[in-house]
């Protein structure tokens, strides 16, 4: 079964550096999606994106913030300056189409620790 | 913005007990899904229900979308030791971005 990927699986970072998470969405699907669940927390709506352009974006989603479809296969979220209070699970999710049926389908998440 | 309630936000139970879970929301959604997310790990798809007023199984999981389109329900039936996790609802916004509006969780223990 087709699967989204993400990487790294795990990250320490220090406070004020650059992250990026990478994400391999399932090849077909047209909608990507990060969340974010810091822990012992809901799983929360970060950004989504289509047609190489963010769509929505939440409150939590600041400037820090960005994502990019570098090339046809990668989808990336860059957090520019991490706070201690980015450390949570970052998971990307695609879907085919806003069709509903057509769910989204998570990735097995990126753990962000912020020392 | 839209939320889901969640209740309860935990449950410890006896094996073999049947469990129920429920899931509130002021808007109205066109798909109501449950997920299980167990630790370090992403939230695997349980049910999905697409029409007001579906019952849906899933071997010992059984969900439904209410009529008003605006709550559902999870049942597990007697519970065993590995359905221990994180059980989240969450609405579909497929009529703008398609993103997932959660449930803040219910966490579900079993004592053998």
């Amino acid at each position: 079964e087709p699967e989204v990927t993400q990487t790294p699986s795990h990250q320490v970072t220090q406070m004020g550096q650059e992250v990026i998470l990478r994400c391999v969405p399932i090849s077909n699907h047209l909608y990507f999606y990060w969340y974010r669940q810091i822990l012992g927390q809901k799983v929360e709506f970060l950004v989504s994106f289509y047609n190489n352009e963010i769509s929505e974006k939440s409150e939590i989603f600041d400037d820090q913030f960005s994502v990019e479809r570098p090339d046809g296969s990668n989808f990336t979220l860059k957090i520019r300056s991490t706070k201690l209070e980015d450390s949570a699970m970052y998971f990307c999710a695609s879907r085919r189409d806003r069709v509903s049926g057509n769910t989204i389908y998570f990735g097995e998440g990126s753990w962000l620790t912020v020392v | 913005g839209q939320q889901l309630n969640q209740s309860p936000q935990s449950m410890f139970i006896q094996e073999g007990e049947d469990v129920s879970m429920n899931c509130t929301s002021s808007s109205i959604f066109n798909t109501w899904l449950w997920y299980k997310q167990d630790p370090g790990e992403g939230p695997v798809l349980l049910i999905a229900l697409y029409k007001a007023g579906e019952l849906t199984s899933n071997g010992r999981l059984t969900a439904q979308f209410g009529i008003t389109r605006k709550d559902s329900f999870l049942n597990i039936s007697a519970s065993i030791p590995s359905d221990v996790g994180i059980y989240f609802c969450a609405g579909d916004d497929s009529g703008n971005t398609g993103k997932l509006i959660f449930g803040q969780g219910t966490t579900l223990q079993v004592k053998p």
